[in-house]
């Protein structure tokens, strides 16, 4: 298993630019979520999803669009980016049937917005 | 969710036990408590977790206070590649359960 993949690992945008922050799984796992991470803030909730067809509002989700049509892919989109949204995001997985407390994370894409 | 808190950093000698304090005097009875770690440029990996007794697996143990107000991840051999962010999170085992992390603490082995 690849386990959880994100591309592309590292992204410059300009400013009002748009992009889509991929991220697929190949666990089967119903839970998908996406992350930011700052200096000094640890990381952060942005949409997270508990199957295909439904997603949800973490802690910071202003400025970011999510979908799920598949159990395996579950994209970030920015709409037009800013340079507060410079960050590195995460996505992870975890499977409703293993646990609640072991999510698997992917490898991180690193974005600066200029 | 119960907030954590946690010392900023802290370093170990190689080959000795680590010992990370979380404090989470909030914690709710239905609360459990996990740990993560992230080495640098990495994303975060599952350690561990519990509710109210100790736990201990291949990679550290993990001991509650009876109160449950804190806790303290141990790696009982550190290791350099045992360098890197470890993150307290105090949740629920039901629903979405998505965790939240704070800021955790910053463990360095030194060699």
């Amino acid at each position: 298993n690849a386990g959880v993949t994100q591309t592309p690992k590292f992204q410059v945008l300009k400013t009002g630019q748009s992009m889509t922050l991929q991220c697929a799984q190949d666990m089967n796992h119903e839970y998908m979520s996406w992350y930011r991470q700052d200096p000094g803030m640890g990381l952060r909730l942005i949409h997270y999803s508990v199957g295909a067809g439904i997603t949800d509002q973490g802690e910071v989700p202003n400025g970011y669009n999510v979908s799920r049509s598949t159990t395996e892919d579950f994209p970030l989109r920015l709409l037009s980016a800013a340079p507060s949204q410079t960050s590195v995001y995460f996505c992870a997985s975890r499977s409703w049937t293993s646990g609640y407390y072991e999510q698997y994370f992917g490898p991180g894409t690193r974005l600066t917005v200029t | 969710d119960a907030k954590t808190t946690q010392p900023p950093s802290m370093d170990c000698a190689e080959g000795r036990a680590a010992n990370l304090p979380c404090n989470h005097s909030t914690i709710s009875g239905n609360e459990y408590v996990y740990w993560y770690r992230q080495i640098h440029s990495q994303g975060p990996q599952y350690i561990i977790h519990g509710l109210k007794n100790n736990e201990t697996n291949e990679m550290a143990s993990l001991i509650i206070t009876e109160d449950r107000k804190s806790s303290t991840l141990i790696l009982p051999h550190a290791t350099l590649r045992d360098t890197a962010v470890y993150y307290c999170i105090v949740r629920v085992q039901t629903g979405a359960n998505n965790l939240f992390f704070g800021t955790g603490t910053r463990l360095t082995v030194i060699p």
